[in-house]
């Protein structure tokens, strides 16, 4: 089983490029999830998706943000234009839903330095 | 929605002491509460979990309470060691589709 993966794992741009960020989620599971963790204010959800239908976008913190799932095993975040206070560690998660199931499994992260 | 409170945020323990971190949470209605940690610079990892229906689980040195009265659960880390030096995060779900709703996170600090 080779876990939740997520490229890049390190990226640095500058202010008003396009970040794109990937995640492929583990086989079988249902759902997926994209974090941000920062220091000042730990980790939020910013999308969930369940069967590849987004369910919780409530923490995108805004237009520039977007994501899709356009198949079971393939997920991307983007953030158009990218702004400095968009640096952070953005975590993907995947679980396989099903009546009490709910462990969330991290990939490794993607490190964004947005300059 | 759901509202986690962890404390403390940090914590100093020495080699073979214990820690306790408590979380206290606000809808009733949550039902699964994990926990995570988070080593420097990687990702959070599931450590231990507990469903409403179960007061208590054990696993070696780490174990869960939970009071569903009281609306909180800790965690207990018995004989600690400096590898578990880490960021611990509470979590809180109430099942269905609803999602997991972290704790700021705890930083656990054990001297040799």
């Amino acid at each position: 089983d080779a876990g939740v993966i997520q490229s890049p794992r390190h990226e640095v741009t500058e202010m008003g490029q396009e970040v794109t960020l990937r995640c492929k989620p583990i086989s079988g599971h249902n759902s997926l999830f994209w974090y941000r963790q920062t220091m000042m204010r730990g980790l939020e959800l910013l999308i969930y998706f369940n069967n590849n239908v987004p369910i919780d976008d409530s923490g995108m913190p805004e237009d520039r943000f977007s994501a899709k799932m356009p198949n079971a095993s393939f997920s991307t975040l983007k953030i158009q234009p990218s702004e400095p206070r968009d640096s952070a560690v953005y975590f993907c998660a995947s679980s396989f839903r099903l009546a009490d199931q709910e462990t969330q499994y991290f990939g490794p992260g993607t490190r964004l330095l947005v300059l | 929605g759901e509202n986690v409170e962890q404390h403390p945020s940090t914590l100093s323990v020495q080699e073979g002491d214990s820690a306790v971190i408590k979380c206290t949470y606000s809808d009733s209605a949550s039902n699964y509460f994990p926990w995570y940690k988070q080593e420097l610079g990687k990702r959070p990892q599931l450590i231990i979990d507990i469903r409403s229906n179960v007061g208590e689980k054990k696993d070696q040195r780490i174990a869960v309470t939970l009071n569903k009265t009281a609306k909180h659960f800790s965690l207990h880390i018995t004989e600690t060691q400096p590898e578990d030096s880490a960021v611990y995060f509470c979590a809180a779900s109430m099942g269905g589709y609803s999602t997991l709703t972290f704790g700021k996170g705890t930083m656990l600090l054990v001297s040799p």
